[in-house]
């Protein structure tokens, strides 16, 4: 497997465009994360997939972004009409649910991929 | 919202050296994660902890999830010029399901 895989790497657009990226998660995870992450900061949590259903959303994911993994596989992330301030680097993730004895959480590594670098102008 | 506080920000490292940071939280954590990120990279896992007093290593990397489960911290023992970097601590509490929180890093640069 070659670990998740984030698509394009780097997005210029102008204000008011609309964006869509793609992440491909490793093949037998079942949940997919979505961060964004600006310069300085840690990766900020934006929403998470448990297979096709989208279980947690951020307060900042705005009504401007919509996230969506409709067959539990790939997931994308659009953001519509860009402002400058949406500029950052936005992760994905991906991880087994967690599982494990009792109510010890085991297995829940995320593993990121590379990023895509989101610069509107 | 949870928050993680992560020192130092910024360290500079001689060849060699012995490295520590650490992280701290104001709720009790179920998970903690250590991770490693280049400029231009998505973070690299590192090492992940799940019970409280935890110590697990990953080569020259060992790290501790602290008894009171509202910290952990990583060593680096004898640095090398390819441990530059920025490491975050990232973990998971009860009130996050799904998501991870994760501390601001610690940059680590070569000394001059």
């Amino acid at each position: 497997d070659t670990g998740v895989s984030q698509d394009p790497r780097h997005k210029i657009t102008k204000r008011g465009q609309n964006v869509t990226f793609r992440c491909d998660p490793i093949s037998e995870h079942n949940r997919l994360y979505w961060y964004r992450q600006t310069l300085g900061q840690g990766p900020e949590f934006l929403t998470y997939f448990q297979n096709e259903a989208q279980l947690e959303k951020s307060r900042l994911l705005s009504d401007r972004f919509s996230a969506e993994r409709p067959k539990g596989s790939f997931s994308t992330l659009e953001i519509q009409r860009t402002e400058q301030g949406d500029s950052a680097m936005y992760l994905c993730a991906s991880s087994l649910s967690p599982r494990g004895q009792g109510s010890q959480p085991m297995n829940t590594e995320a593993f990121f991929g590379q990023g895509t670098r989101l610069t509107v102008v | 919202g949870q928050q993680l506080n992560q020192s130092p920000q910024s360290m500079f490292i001689q060849e060699g050296e012995d490295v520590s940071m650490n992280c701290t939280s104001s709720s009790i954590f179920n998970t903690w994660l250590w991770y490693k990120q280049d400029p231009g990279e998505g973070p690299v896992l590192l090492i992940a902890l799940y019970k409280a007093g935890e110590l697990t290593s990953n080569g020259r990397l060992t790290a501790q999830f602290g008894i009171t489960r509202k910290d952990s911290f990583l060593n680096i023992s004898a640095s090398i010029p390819s441990d530059v970097g920025i490491y975050f601590c990232a973990g998971n509490y009860g009130g996050s399901q799904g998501n991870l929180i994760f501390g601001k890093g610690t940059k680590l640069s070569v000394k001059p």
